[in-house]
């Protein structure tokens, strides 16, 4: 069985600030990707990243960066220097290499970014 | 421009009328499925589908239906509502084959509620 958890339920930072989202997953599969997405106070769900099982590198893109460790079955995503835009609630996921492809979410950690 | 499209946004309707939410991708998508979202659940896959005339039951089938019969659409069909089924609904939908676990692109999601 898959599992993906997102101990953080909700966190405020102020503008500027540096924050860190936590994912940890299980999985028995060897093969398997990760992906986080963004959902916006308007409601849409938009993909941020995609991470197979064979690439523990870690990305930036801007502001955002992500830290693959499967020694300790984690895939945290931080943003450097928040903005309010950053504002959301961000979902960690996981999926398989079945033939349904399922993607298991975590239960989101809400970001809040105030000036 | 590439998109999945649910309707309606926003559904407010009374327990036990039947229901359909409807979905169309136009990106050719082989792959279709229905998630809800409820807090602290995170998003739960409802059905899926991998091809015309192939659906298959997710983590939470009860008391929905889906179809597929043509590659673009995927309605999404709730017999007799109940307040539990309460909730924001995704369509999702992505590629197959090649593109093996791409990411799925979402619908903007359909707010409904059953009294």
């Amino acid at each position: 069985a898959q599992k993906v958890t997102q101990a953080q339920t909700e966190i405020s930072v102020v503008e500027k600030e540096d924050v860190t989202l936590d994912c940890v997953y299980e999985t028995r599969d060897t093969t398997y990707y990760l992906f986080w997405y963004k959902q916006p106070p308007s409601g849409e769900l938009v993909f941020l990243i995609r991470r197979n099982s064979f690439d523990e590198q870690n990305e930036i893109s801007g502001r955002y960066s992500w830290n693959f460790q499967k020694s300790t079955s984690s895939f945290n995503f931080t943003i450097t220097a928040s903005q309010v835009v950053d504002s959301a609630v961000y979902f960690c996921a996981l999926s398989y290499t079945g033939t349904a492809s399922k993607l298991t979410f975590g239960t989101g950690t809400r970001l809040q970014v105030t000036l | 421009e590439a998109q999945v499209t649910q309707n309606p946004r926003y559904l407010i309707t009374v327990t036990g009328k039947k229901l359909t939410v409807t979905c169309s991708q136009n990106m050719n998508h082989e792959y279709m499925s229905w998630y809800r979202q409820d807090p602290g659940l995170g998003l739960r896959q409802i059905y899926y589908s991998m091809n015309v005339e192939v659906t298959d039951k997710g983590d939470v089938p009860e008391g929905y239906k889906v179809s597929r019969k043509e590659k673009r659409n995927f309605p999404l069909i709730l017999e007799s509502p109940s307040p539990n089924q309460t909730s924001l609904y995704f369509c999702a939908s992505r590629a197959w084959g090649v593109a093996y676990n791409s990411p799925l692109h979402f619908g903007n999601g359909t707010r409904l509620t059953v009294t």
